[in-house]
This record gives C-alpha cells, structure tokens and sequence, in this order.
C-alpha cells in the first residue's frame, strides 16, 4: 500500500531552471495539498485541489503553478527557480469531510 | 494575523510530566482540527483529530476544542523522551484548506 508517492525525493537546481514536482496517491482521495516547510515556520500551504478538476491558492502561491491531471496525481511546478525557493516540499492527500491528511515523505529542493 | 497560531517554543519537559501544547485559530467557520508529530528530516504524522467541542481521549493524549473561543489544545501525559519532536496544529477552515501552525518544539528532558 504505497499512500502518497513524491517523485524525487531531492533535486538541486540552479537560479531560473525549471522543474515539475511529482505526487501520486493510490487511495482515491478527492483532495490533494502542497506545502512548503522552511525551519521554524511549519507547513505553509502553496495549492490545493478540492476535487479534480479544481485547484486554489493557499497561503505562498507565488512563482508556483499546479496540475490536477487526474483524481490520482497532483503536480507542482516551478517555471524558473529561485534560491528562495529552497525548501522541503510535502505533497498530501485526504479523503471525505473530516479526514485528516495522509503526506508523501517530501522532496527536498535546493537552488543555487 | 496568521490563520493559525501556536504557543511558542521550544519546550522542555521532565520524563514522566504533563507536556501542554496550545493552538487558536481564526476562521470561525473552520470544522475539522488535527495534530500532527513530526520528526526531524521526517514527514508530519498524525497523533488526533479531533470535531467537537470537548475532550477526546487516546491512551497518553488529549485533544481538547472550544469553538467558542478558537482554541484547541494537546496534552500529553507521562511524557517520553520519544515524545521528543516538533508539534503540528493544522485546521481545515471553512474552504477546504488545511492550514498549519508554525509548530511547538518539544523536549522531555530525561
């Protein structure tokens, strides 16, 4: 039972590369989550889809763009990376009304 | 004002005492709450969630809710060293977001 998948797991790029992040779940989940976790400040909400078909920003949407390319993958791009973008990315899914989140083991992503 | 507050850290605890962590919120409309554990370099993992006003007990833990006030709260009682990690307040508000706190570090001290 795989949960929520994340493709890579690190990456470095340098400043203005561009890079898609990878998130799968085999739970059909209706909502999926990004988040950003920079030390000392939690999970901050990039995007999320309540359903396919549908995304919104969260709390840090900038220099960020989304694809919900089915009910099961959720990707997250960068167009063109910036050293503030060094972060620990963690993908999340949840099921119905109530569920709490299930996340993938997270993408640490360096930009030099 | 951030969506979600917790008390700052970090904390320290003596092995075997009551460790007291603390969260509001501001969406009135917000539903569900969570807390997560996370250790370092590790991905968040759940501890409670928790819907009504109230107490809800799970063997160490307890989640208490006040609508009313916008407040949630963790307790742990007989704290481990093992309990050592960062604590996670998240809220799903009235839109469907699921909105973290920033975070309280815990150290039960041995």
């Amino acid at each position: 039972n795989a949960g929520v998948t994340q493709t890579p797991k690190f990456q470095v790029l340098k400043t203005g590369q561009s890079m898609t992040l990878q998130c799968a779940q085999d739970m059909n989940h209706n909502s999926m989550y990004w988040y950003r976790q920079d030390p000392g400040m939690g999970l901050r909400l990039i995007y999320y889809s309540a359903s396919e078909g549908t995304t919104d920003k969260g709390e840090v949407p900038n220099g960020y763009n989304v694809s919900r390319l089915n009910k099961r993958e959720f990707s997250l791009r960068l167009e063109s990376a910036a050293p503030s973008q060094t972060s620990v990315y963690f993908c999340a899914s949840r099921g119905g009304v109530g569920s709490p989140l299930h996340f993938g083991n997270g993408t640490r992503l360096t930009v030099t | 004002q951030k969506e979600v507050e917790q008390n700052s850290g970090p904390l320290s605890v003596p092995e075997g005492a009551i460790a007291s962590l603390n969260c509001t919120y501001s969406d009135r409309g917000s539903q569900s709450f969570f807390w997560y554990r996370q250790y370092s370099g590790k991905s968040p993992e759940l501890i409670m969630s928790i819907y009504s006003n109230g107490d809800k007990e799970d063997g160490r833990f307890t989640a208490q809710l006040n609508k009313a006030s916008q407040y949630v709260s963790l307790l742990i009682r007989d704290s481990q060293p093992s309990d050592s990690a960062t604590y996670l307040c998240a809220v799903r508000t009235s839109y469907d977001k699921v909105i973290f706190g920033p975070g309280t570090s815990l150290s039960v001290i041995p």
